[in-house]
């Protein structure tokens, strides 16, 4: 079947710091992969997406290639905002047959950046 | 553009109370539609989703239901709450090609605690 495993949070970090939130995968099939991002008491936005191998995504300053020999898809950013304190969830998609775009998610993974 | 709308935002409800939360998107015809639940903050589970007018696929066995009586409208039901249904409920919806993976896009959520 399919899975997604995220780092373990919550991650703190200060502003301006480096963000890395890694991501693993497991799927039948040739997977899209996303990142959706979850500000408080809101529901889920997409942030970026790669369908596939060796694609780069990128928006607001975050980046996460879709690494097929490592099965990953780890989320970056190089310098954090206040702003950008959410739970981060990645996820992924199996193209074609029954799956009618059915998604599997990570857990999520807290952040919290500090002033 | 498409815009997806769920109501009530909030509910707190008594155990054994029935309960309605509904779903509309605009802008597109003929969705994928989608129910998760989100418990304790953090993990999304799929409970149903939606191909087409009348058809309904469980991913999970529950004490909810779901129904789409019209295109762009999927409504979750339950007949008795139970505690355990408490969380947060988030809609979403999808282009609907057939065996083509699209991204899903999520509605606001409602917040339900059933007491």
């Amino acid at each position: 079947g399919n899975s997604v495993t995220q780092m373990e949070g919550p991650v703190t970090l200060s502003e301006e710091a480096f963000l890395t939130i890694n991501c693993t995968y497991t799927a039948t099939g040739y997977p899209s992969l996303f990142w959706y991002v979850q500000y408080p008491g809101e529901g889920l936005q997409l942030l970026l997406k790669a369908t596939k191998a060796d694609d780069k995504g990128s928006n607001k300053g975050f980046e996460a290639t879709y690494r097929k020999e490592t099965t990953s898809f780890h989320l970056e950013k190089g310098s954090v905002q206040v702003s950008d304190s959410a739970v981060y969830f990645c996820a992924l998609s199996v193209v074609g047959g029954t799956s009618y775009g059915k998604l599997t998610f990570g857990q999520g993974t807290i952040l919290t950046v500090h002033p | 553009s498409q815009t997806i709308h769920q109501w009530p935002a909030t509910l707190v409800q008594p155990v054994g109370s029935p309960l309605s939360l509904e779903c509309t998107v605009e802008g597109t015809s003929n969705p994928n539609l989608y129910w998760y639940r989100q418990a304790a903050g953090r993990g999304l589970q799929l409970l149903f989703y939606s191909v087409g007018i009348g058809q309904i696929s469980s991913e999970v066995p529950q004490n909810l239901s779901a129904s789409r009586p019209q295109d762009r409208q999927f409504i979750l039901s339950s007949k008795k709450l139970l505690l355990s249904d408490s969380g947060f409920y988030l809609c979403a919806w999808s282009i609907g090609t057939s065996g083509y993976t699209d991204t899903q896009y999520f509605g606001p959520g409602t917040r339900l605690t059933v007491l």
